[in-house]
């Protein structure tokens, strides 16, 4: 299986930046997702990095180095909807049907 | 593009009973879908991976017999929770994964539905 780790919970002020870390041990790595989760709600797609480097999608960035199975995810100008729990998940090459490994979540606090 | 939906949203039964929780993927074909369940405060678990016109898959720890899981065609997979009791009750997510999506393994979920089991 894969070991996935990312803090459990972040706090940071309204319009500031976060950065979630994730690591990661696994065989055969394919990609590497971020979901961001509202309580009650369904995941919903973020970002996914298969090579090394910073991948920029409007306030969020995610990035990856394979080498260091590391990754994390960028939030600026943090807004108060951003808080939500943020799930790193990874896919592995020997699995052919693109199962999904899902770290425990951070859960990011945006206070006033 | 790329919706699921889920139905019921919200399910409260009887100990005992059993409940059936449907999965569509509303604009694309999905070959293979896959139940998730979520306890508070905790991440999604992988249930059972499940591939259109084949038994399922289920992972270490789940009991086939007890989460029934068909998926008889492109647009449609469901989880029957048989005999259900109070442990049961959670948060069940399904997703797909569209069937042109080629090498991008990028799983499209469902809204969820919450069972409770009284």
């Amino acid at each position: 299986g894969q070991n996935i780790d990312q803090p459990t919970e972040m706090t940071a002020t309204e319009g500031a930046i976060v950065q979630i870390n994730c690591t990661y041990q696994t065989s055969g790595f394919n990609g590497l997702f971020w979901y961001q989760q509202h309580a009650g709600e369904a995941p919903t797609f973020l970002s996914y990095n298969v090579l090394d480097g910073l991948e920029e999608k409007g306030r969020f960035s995610s990035f990856l180095s394979r080498s260091k199975g590391y990754s994390y995810l960028l939030l600026k100008e943090l807004q108060m909807k951003d808080s939500a729990s943020y799930l790193c998940a990874v896919s592995v090459v020997t699995d052919s049907w693109g199962k999904l490994q899902f770290g425990a979540g951070t859960q990011v606090v945006v206070t006033p | 593009g790329a919706v699921v939906s889920q139905h019921p949203s919200r399910v409260i039964c009887k100990s005992g009973t059993s409940v059936k929780i449907e999965c569509r993927s509303l604009d694309f074909q999905a070959t293979t879908m896959f139940w998730y369940r979520q306890f508070p405060k905790q991440s999604l678990m992988l249930m059972a991976t499940s591939n259109e016109g084949s038994k399922a898959t289920y992972e270490q720890g789940v009991e086939k017999d007890k989460f029934l899981i068909n998926h008889a065609s492109l647009t449609l997979s469901t989880l029957t929770v048989t005999s259900a009791h109070p442990e049961d009750s959670s948060f069940y997510i399904c997703s797909a994964r569209d069937k042109l999506a080629g090498v991008t393994y990028e799983q499209y979920f469902g809204p969820g539905t919450r069972l409770t089991v009284t």
